[in-house]
């Protein structure tokens, strides 16, 4: 299996402003996958990460408002820039390890 | 492309009924995972099962049941003798890919509530 730690658990922001996700697994692991969860909503997509290359993200999401890095094996990060209240979510930070999805406990993002 | 569809939003049964929730899945791989997750209302996402697109075998754990139909493209799930604790909202996903590490893209998601 597959541990994962998020930080923060849990934040209140400002509009315009930007907030680091970060992700820490405790195996190393080819692919991140980095979700967000609007409330009440499924989990969507937002990119895969790659340690060595850039991310790859799905319809609807772009780089420049969620930058992504992955600097190594056991580690990621998501940046969601210039925060309107629509960004209000729980974002989720998730490796796939023996054919099995793990999840951080998420990131609750509350944006003002 | 990848897609699950769970038709039925929000379903609520009285305690100790049985209960289905459907999915249905879209791919054009033949290699292919199909999962359930169970999400409680504390948030959390917890795994229940992972299937292969090789292996039509229904599967059961204890109360939970998956019924697997790839001439249908349907992964359903059958809870019996539900219990209010099963409450909670219900994600099908699908993962293309030899591996099993493509990406995975999940449902809308069911909400069951079992009512005591």
């Amino acid at each position: 299996s597959a541990v994962i730690s998020q930080k923060p658990s849990r934040d209140i922001c400002q509009r315009g402003t930007s907030l680091t996700i970060q992700c820490q697994v405790d195996s190393q692991v080819t692919m991140m996958f980095w979700y967000r969860q609007q409330p009440g909503q499924s989990l969507t997509l937002i990119a895969t990460a790659n340690q060595g290359s850039e991310a790859t993200y799905e319809s609807g999401f772009v780089i420049d408002k969620f930058p992504i890095s992955r600097p190594n094996l056991t580690f990621s990060t998501l940046t969601v820039s210039n925060m309107s209240p629509e960004d209000s979510s729980i974002y989720l930070c998730s490796v796939a390890f023996g054919g099995e999805l793990f999840f951080g406990e998420g990131s609750r993002l509350t944006v003002l | 492309a990848q897609k699950v569809t769970q038709a039925q939003t929000e379903i609520s049964v009285v305690e100790k009924e049985d209960v289905t929730l459907d999915c249905v899945y879209e791919t054009r791989d033949t290699t292919y995972y199909l999962f359930w997750y169970k999400q409680p209302p504390s948030g959390e996402l917890v795994f229940l099962i992972r299937r292969n697109s090789f292996d039509e075998q229904n599967e059961i754990s204890g109360r939970y049941s998956w019924n697997f139909q790839k001439s249908t493209s349907s992964f359903n799930f059958t809870i019996t003798a539900s219990q209010v604790v099963d409450s909670a909202v219900y994600f099908c996903a699908l993962s293309e890919g030899a591996s099993g590490t493509y990406k995975y893209i999940f449902g809308t998601g069911t909400r069951l509530k079992v009512l005591a």
